[in-house]
């Protein structure tokens, strides 16, 4: 099974700042196959990036994903207060999907 | 609007059973892979279960391999989760997922909280 281990696990930012989140996989991942989500308290995941870099529909561009291989980076380019909330990455592998443990994204 | 809907969790004593069920609306289940993924309380996400467009392949975490089956009815356009000899550590918020092409989940029910306590 293929662990993914997000950084930092709790991150504080102001507004208008840029997030850098990590995702890295104990294994190689493919590309195709790792998504990003962000959960809200108390709301279900919404899918954010799917095939580490493609946004899914109606996400603002100021989200990004990048990466390959073990490490996988998702940027939010300017936080706004909407954006605070915690994220996680998700990989399909070997017939099974795994979650990182989340990066809660706190305002400063 | 494309949505799914769960319902049927509640609180249930250690041993009991549930069934899950998750209604799609503004689209056809029959054609995609669903999933069930769990979240304990202030924890991360676990996905428990999945199920192929046809329901001929089944995925069960080994956490709840036994216990658990999962089943559609995609005449109905509703999935289902049946848990059986449930434990305390299955207490979580329950989500039913549709699973797209790039094996990302892009549409989740709003969740559905199950309670295993005595």
């Amino acid at each position: 099974e293929i662990v993914l281990t997000q950084s930092p696990g709790n991150l504080s930012l102001s507004p208008g700042e840029r997030a850098t989140l990590s995702c890295r996989a104990s294994q190689s991942v493919s590309s195709s196959y790792l998504a990003w989500y962000q959960q809200k308290p108390g709301q279900a995941p919404r899918l954010l990036i799917y095939g580490a870099s493609s946004r899914a529909t109606g996400i603002p561009d100021r989200f990004s994903g990048s990466g390959s291989g073990t490490d996988f980076t998702l940027t939010i380019s300017r936080l706004e207060p909407e954006d605070f909330a915690v994220y996680y990455c998700q990989q399909y592998g070997g017939s099974l999907y795994t979650f990182g443990q989340g990066t809660k994204l706190e305002i400063k | 609007e494309v949505q799914l809907l769960e319902s049927g969790g509640g609180l249930v004593q250690p041993g009991g059973s549930l069934r899950l069920s998750c209604a799609a609306s503004g689209f056809t289940l029959s054609s995609y892979a669903l999933s069930w993924v769990r979240q304990a309380p202030g924890k991360g996400l676990e996905r428990v279960s999945g199920v192929s467009s046809s329901g001929g392949t089944t995925f069960y975490a080994d956490s709840v391999k036994g216990r658990f089956t999962i089943s559609r009815d995609n005449f109905k356009n509703i999935l289902y989760l049946q848990m059986d000899s449930l434990r305390a550590e299955d207490t979580a918020v329950y989500y039913c997922a549709k699973r797209t092409s790039e094996r990302a989940f892009d549409i989740w029910g709003q969740g559905t909280m199950v309670t295993v306590s005595s």
